[in-house]
């Protein structure tokens, strides 16, 4: 089944303590992106990645960290996670701008 | 930077009737794609629609179309028929080379 992986589904941590949410997608999809959904402000974009070792800022990169050393995977790293990160993230891939993304289950992340 | 715009926080539709959800946005670029995004209680995110920019012709996918509106930079969503399915957030997005932008949602009721 074509899909995007993300894990963990739901995490609870604390101030400072690094973290990483994996993401891997099986449809070779040049293109993936991150992005926090907040209420009242929709989705945001973190980072995005056009193909393997280019990745690029979004919207609101402060904070976090991305890496694409394969194509399928495109982990989301907090070094230092501060209570306003509290978010439900998703993970997303897309062949080309023209089929739009498809997204992972989403990530609901609590720091305390 | 092109920006999204959903005046509607929350609508209301009285199930078997239609319902449009409004959506603008702000861009300079001539070249772009508009989508339609739902997100059901279950937060997974869902393409309805979408639609290329150079193309007059206005999208339709079964019970939803949108009304294009180019030159008033406005991408409306009609959903014909309503079920307590479509209860959900709708949220628009814009997409010009890969800096997909969203729209804050609109949270639809379908009443029975």
């Amino acid at each position: 089944e074509a899909q995007v992986t993300q894990n963990p589904r739901y995490l609870i941590t604390v101030t400072g303590k690094k973290l990483t949410v994996t993401c891997s997608q099986n449809m070779n999809h040049e293109y993936m992106s991150w992005y926090r959904q907040d209420p009242g402000l929709g989705l945001r974009q973190i980072y995005y990645s056009m193909n393997v070792e280019v990745t690029d800022k979004g919207d609101v990169p402060e904070g976090y960290k991305v890496s694409r050393k394969e194509k399928r995977n495109f982990p989301l790293i907090l070094e230092s996670p501060s209570p306003n990160q509290t978010s439900l993230y998703f993970c997303a891939s897309s062949p080309s701008v023209h089929y739009g993304y498809t997204f992972g289950s989403g990530t609901r992340l609590t720091v305390v | 930077a092109q920006t999204v715009t959903q005046s509607q926080p929350e609508m209301s539709v009285q199930e078997a009737e239609t319902v449009t959800l409004s959506c603008t946005y702000d861009t300079s670029e001539s070249d772009y794609y508009l989508f339609w995004y739902k997100q059901p209680p279950s937060r997974q995110m869902i393409l309805v629609i979408r639609q290329e920019a150079y193309k007059q012709q206005n999208a339709t996918e079964n019970r939803f179309s949108v009304n294009f509106q180019k030159a008033a930079k406005s991408f409306s969503l009609k959903i014909s028929d309503s079920q307590l399915g479509d209860a959900a957030m709708y949220f628009c997005a814009h997409n010009n080379n890969n800096d997909m932008r969203f729209g804050a949602g609109t949270r639809l009721t379908v009443k029975p």
